[in-house]
């Protein structure tokens, strides 16, 4: 299993452009997270789905931030339009969630933004 | 609500001493525990949890952790470190969203074990 793939791994983009995160969940899990990590803010929770539903979007920081599930396997998160404060590492991470239980995420690599 | 802290940004160790790097939480309920590791320019790994039965929970390259219901702690442990196992460390508890899971993290340890 090659597990979780995010790709690109590092972008370097201009502020007032448009990014698009990706993100392939491990084969057979059901849950992708979007995480978001900087010196300052620590490891927040952006987003998460459950079986490709939205279930808590509440850490998505404003408006310009999107995400998608399209299909059980993979996610985008978009930017639009990106802003220098957005400059961070986005992880995604994957789990197989079970009614009433909770099992442990596994970490994609990260994609580090650099918004200039 | 649920939550959890790390007490210490970081912790400086001796190689071959004993290491611990503490959390506590707070949850209403059993709580479920995890413990994450973050090497540089990788994202978290995954070193043990406890949700049940035996206070002391051995995991990945030789951590364990103590779960103490009296204390709300969930202290990570390993009895001689390594040079290696310098990295960022995080705790997690269960936390609820929309009548499902999901993980809540603490702010991070960072590990330095010097030779």
């Amino acid at each position: 299993d090659a597990g979780v793939i995010q790709s690109p791994r590092h972008e370097v983009t201009e502020m007032g452009q448009e990014v698009t995160l990706r993100c392939k969940l491990i084969s057979g899990h059901n849950s992708l997270f979007w995480y978001r990590q900087t010196m300052m803010r620590g490891l927040e929770l952006l987003i998460y789905f459950n079986n490709n539903v939205p279930i808590d979007d509440s850490g998505m920081p404003e408006d310009r931030f999107s995400a998608k599930m399209p299909n059980a396997s993979f996610s985008t998160l978009k930017i639009q339009p990106s802003e220098p404060r957005d400059s961070a590492v986005y992880f995604c991470a994957s789990s197989l969630l079970l009614a009433g239980g909770l099992n442990e995420q596994f970490f994609g690599p990260g994609t580090r933004l650099t918004v200039l | 609500a649920q939550s959890v802290a790390q007490p210490e940004d970081q912790v400086n160790v001796a190689e071959g001493n004993p290491l611990t790097v503490k959390c506590t939480y707070s949850v209403s309920g059993n709580p479920y525990l995890f413990w994450y590791v973050q090497y540089p320019n990788r994202g978290l790994q995954f070193l043990l949890k406890y949700i049940t039965g035996d206070n002391l929970v051995k995991g990945s390259y030789g951590f364990e952790a103590e779960f103490n219901k009296s204390q709300t702690s969930f202290h990570l442990k390993k009895p001689s470190a390594l040079v290696s196992d310098s990295a960022l460390y995080f705790c997690a508890v269960r936390g609820f969203s929309g009548g499902y899971n999901k993980l809540i993290f603490g702010a991070g340890t960072r590990l330095a074990v010097h030779p």
